[in-house]
């Protein structure tokens, strides 16, 4: 059974620092791994989509990579703004049905 | 193109009353799902559709839950009778199965439930 899981659960950090977010997955057999944001009472927004053949997906100030013989996943966030405050979740793909397996997220706050 | 759309976006219910949620996926998007989000939580699959036929429900409580897709286009997710533990947002998401991305998720706003 896929596992996803997303330390830390919560991540506070001064405005301009980079960061980083991990994501790591028990099960390497994956079709793709998604990475969103959910602003607080809002739906999952899609940032960066990497399929099981690639490395790394790049948006703007964001870069997501892929490691799956070790079951990881990082994302990147260069350059941090207060807008960059969210909850981000990571989600992998797997198995015959291709179901999306999410992590439980971590809580970003950016401070001015 | 227009995104995910759900309503209603918040239901307040007491206990043992039904309730039904309605999705209208991106145009085009034959794969769709609902997924069960409890506050603190990652979202959790309740059922997935490909087109109008059932793909994944093994986490579906089916004594009380049911959704269906009709014409494969829309969709309803009905809870009766309501528990006090079914209190969450209720995700809808789709998905084009051809096409040079295949397999981004596109998330609606969602449809908070309250039961009390």
């Amino acid at each position: 059974k896929q596992e996803v899981t997303q330390i830390p659960a919560a991540l506070s950090v001064p405005e301009g620092e980079n960061l980083v977010l991990n994501c790591s997955f028990t099960d390497s057999a994956i079709y793709n791994l998604q990475w969103f944001r959910q602003d607080p009472g809002k739906g999952l927004t899609s940032l960066l989509l990497i399929q099981s053949s690639q490395r790394e997906q790049t948006s703007g100030r964001l870069n997501a990579s892929l490691d799956k013989s070790s079951g990881r996943s990082t994302l990147y966030i260069a350059a941090s703004q207060p807008g960059d405050s969210a909850t981000y979740l990571c989600a992998v793909r797997a198995g015959g049905a291709q179901k999306l397996v999410f992590g439980q997220g971590t809580r970003l706050t950016i401070n001015p | 193109e227009a995104g995910v759309a759900q309503s209603p976006r918040y239901k307040i219910i007491e206990k043992r009353q039904s309730v039904a949620f309605w999705c209208n996926p991106i145009s085009g998007h034959a794969t769709l799902y609902w997924y069960q989000q409890i506050l603190g939580q990652g979202p959790k699959l309740l059922i997935q559709f490909q087109n109008n036929g059932v793909v994944d429900d093994s986490q579906l409580p089916k004594d009380r839950f049911s959704a269906e897709r009709l014409k494969g286009v829309d969709s309803t997710l009905k809870i009766q009778p309501a528990k006090l533990e079914d209190s969450a947002v209720y995700l809808c998401a789709s998905r084009r199965v051809r096409g040079p991305v295949t397999g981004e998720l596109f998330f609606g706003e969602g449809s908070r439930l309250t039961v009390l």
